[in-house]
């Protein structure tokens, strides 16, 4: 199985901040890496897939890079309702495979 | 609009068994990819089984043998039979239409999820 190695596992941050989590890929899985915000009591809500393409409807503050087996996730200009736990996930092979997750809060 | 909703979940002893349902509306359900995903209390997100348009599916590890992921066509619905189910089992169940993208599949629109406990 490929193992996603997330960090930080949480983080604090001041409103307007620029905020960046990392995510590692035990192996190659090219671009095959998504991002999921969830929020409290909700449902994975899916930000970034294919590494880099911003899903239809979110916010242009979150974006993503990389290939290979590193990989970034930002928020630019991090924001109130930003607060949640964020997710990498690997699609390249079976078993798809998440991260540990990040929380994220407001300092 | 496309909406999925879990139903099914409950409390169950070990050893047990129980029947996840996930009605599907705005979409065909054949016509899709589906997955499970489980969360236990407190912790990340975990795959548990795809089913394929064609009908393939494919489980994790910890589930393979004790867990079946089917569809009911006339009913737009995905099923989850899940048996023998022990302790480590209880998550939140959350069904999900996936995406396909460069040949692999992966969750795109979730449902809202259905807590099982597994405990005596």
């Amino acid at each position: 199985d490929i193992q996603m190695t997330q960090s930080p596992s949480s983080l604090s941050a001041s409103v307007g901040d620029r905020v960046t989590i990392t995510c590692q890929a035990s192996q190659d899985i090219s671009n095959y890496l998504n991002w999921y915000q969830q929020k409290p009591g909700k449902a994975p809500k899916l930000l970034i897939y294919d590494a880099s393409n911003l899903e239809t409807g979110v916010p242009s503050r979150f974006s993503g890079s990389g290939s290979g087996t590193d990989f970034t996730f930002t928020i630019s200009s991090l924001q109130p309702e930003d607060i949640a736990t964020y997710y990498c996930q690997q699609y390249d092979s079976l078993p798809i495979t998440f991260g540990q997750g990040t929380r994220l809060d407001i300092k | 609009e496309v909406q999925l909703v879990e139903s099914g979940g409950g409390l169950i002893q070990p050893g047990g068994s129980l029947r996840l349902s996930c009605a599907a509306s705005g979409f065909t359900v054949s016509s899709n990819y589906m997955s499970w995903v489980r969360q236990a209390p407190g912790k990340g997100l975990e795959w548990v089984s795809v089913i394929y348009r064609g009908g393939s599916t494919y489980y994790a590890d910890s589930v393979k043998g004790r867990f079946t992921i089917s569809r009911d066509n006339s009913k737009n619905t995905l099923y989850l039979q899940m048996n023998s189910l022990r302790a480590e089992d209880t998550a939140v169940y959350y069904c999900a239409r996936d995406r396909y993208s460069y040949g692999s599949t992966f969750p795109d629109i979730w449902g809202h999820g259905t807590m099982v406990t597994v405990s005596s």
